[in-house]
């Protein structure tokens, strides 16, 4: 059964402190995995797509890594405004998937 | 570029009545549209998606309906709501089903 898994479900950071969130998919046929962030009450914000294993992408703190069954979203020396939702899809075959999302909170 | 439009931000509805929820795209033509649902703690629920006009495709069963009237405007109604309908609704587009999306602010409909 094609899925997207996220973990951790919420993080806790304390100002500077890096981390990893980890995006594990089992989807045939991967076209493209995406990352976006969400602030409460907002819609999600693109932020990466990544395409194929061994491709990496960077944003300011972040930082997106591609592995054949999972991604990695690093987040170095992260401020509070990093706090967010973050969610991980995947578009595969005919289909897109998204994983339930990682809560961050950056503690200043 | 590209924007989406939807609206309202947020809609506190009685149970019973109706629902009409309105999301509009600009500056690209004959894109997918979707409608999703998000309920609290959770992730995101596809409700419709519409690859072209008046072509829906339902993925949930409930008392939702979406129309797809014009080229770049895509409506999620009800004719009554029900408790359980309550949630943060998002609309988003994309070139094709596979690719990335782009969504918009999202609604927030609460039914008392």
């Amino acid at each position: 059964e094609d899925q997207v898994t996220q973990s951790p479900e919420a993080l806790r950071l304390q100002e500077g402190e890096s981390s990893s969130l980890n995006c594990s998919y089992t989807v045939s046929g991967l076209r493209g995995l995406f990352w976006y962030r969400q602030d409460p009450g907002k819609g999600p914000e693109f932020l990466f797509t990544l395409y194929s294993a061994g491709e990496e992408k960077e944003k300011e703190r972040l930082k997106a890594t591609l592995t054949k069954k999972e991604s990695f979203l690093h987040i170095t020396a992260p401020k509070p405004e990093d706090s967010a939702t973050y969610l991980c899809a995947v578009g595969g075959g005919n289909q897109f998937y998204f994983g339930t999302g990682t809560s961050l909170t950056v503690i200043p | 570029s590209q924007t989406i439009h939807q609206w309202p931000a947020t809609l506190v509805q009685p149970v019973g009545s109706p629902l009409s929820l309105e999301c509009t795209v600009e500056g690209t033509s004959n894109p997918n549209l979707y409608w999703y649902r998000q309920a609290a703690g959770r992730g995101l629920q596809l409700l419709f998606y519409s690859v072209g006009i008046g072509q829906i495709s339902s993925e949930v069963p409930q008392n939702l309906s979406a129309s797809r009237p014009q080229d770049r405007q895509f409506i999620l109604s009800s004719k009554k709501l029900l408790l359980s309908d309550s949630g943060f609704y998002l609309c988003a587009w994309s070139v094709r089903h596979t690719y990335g999306y782009t969504f918009g602010s999202g609604t927030r409909l609460t039914v008392v």
